[in-house]
């Protein structure tokens, strides 16, 4: 049991260049989250799904485009990186219960644009 | 707008010593209020959560208090060990808004030995 993995772990980018984060979770759960974190500003939700197919803004989604094709796994897209997209980007997934909601971490993509 | 908010955002504790988070929240809709405890590097990962039907709940060195009325939650770190420096973020969330979670800004823990 992996638990929620992401891929890649580390990757720079240069202004303008896209790329595609890759979330995976083995654990049946129905709800998947994105968030950034930046210093000083905690974890801020990005996009978030409450099933397949299903997604849904968060409160700082402009530039971010998100996709859940398959339970298991949600993708977040950047189209065109900007200098301040720049963060520690996090997945989480629960569940999806009334009585669990324990949201499980994965392990972060640190992202840098230039 | 910041929907929870935490501090101190820094805490230096003595080794042994009680260290005491707060968190106040401005969504009455919240029915959730998990603590994550997040170390250098790693992903957050939940350390004791409370529903606002009860006022405290007690895991280990681990409380938390909740106070409904004043919309105001803190997490207390009993006999603070120095394997216990991290960073802290309370959060809130409801079930019937997909769960999504709004964290406070965070605090750095470091407990002094």
């Amino acid at each position: 049991n992996a638990g929620v993995t992401q891929t890649p772990k580390f990757r720079v980018l240069k202004t303008g260049q896209s790329m595609t984060l890759l979330c995976a979770q083995d654990m049946n759960h129905e709800y998947m989250y994105w968030y950034r974190q930046d210093p000083g500003m905690g974890l801020r939700l990005i996009h978030y799904s409450v099933g397949e197919g299903t997604t849904a803004k968060g409160e700082v989604p402009d530039g971010y485009n998100v996709s859940r094709l398959k339970k298991q796994n949600f993708l977040l897209g950047l189209e065109s990186a900007a200098p301040s997209q720049t963060s520690v980007y996090f997945c989480a997934s629960i569940l999806g219960t009334v009585t669990q909601e324990t949201q499980y971490f994965g392990p972060g993509t640190r992202l840098l644009v230039l | 707008q910041q929907q929870v908010k935490q501090s101190p955002q820094s805490l230096i504790v003595q080794k042994g010593g009680i260290s005491i988070i707060n968190c106040a929240y401005e969504n009455t809709a919240f029915d959730y209020f998990p603590w994550y405890q997040q170390f250098p590097g790693k992903g957050p990962a939940l350390l004791i959560a409370i529903r606002p039907d009860v006022s405290e709940k007690k895991e280990g060195r681990f409380t938390i208090s909740f106070n409904k009325s004043a919309k105001q939650f803190s997490l207390h770190i009993m006999d603070s060990q120095p394997g216990d420096s991290a960073t802290y973020f309370c959060a809130a969330s409801s079930y019937n808004q997909g769960g999504k979670l709004i964290f406070g800004q965070g605090t750095e823990l470091s407990v002094k030995p």
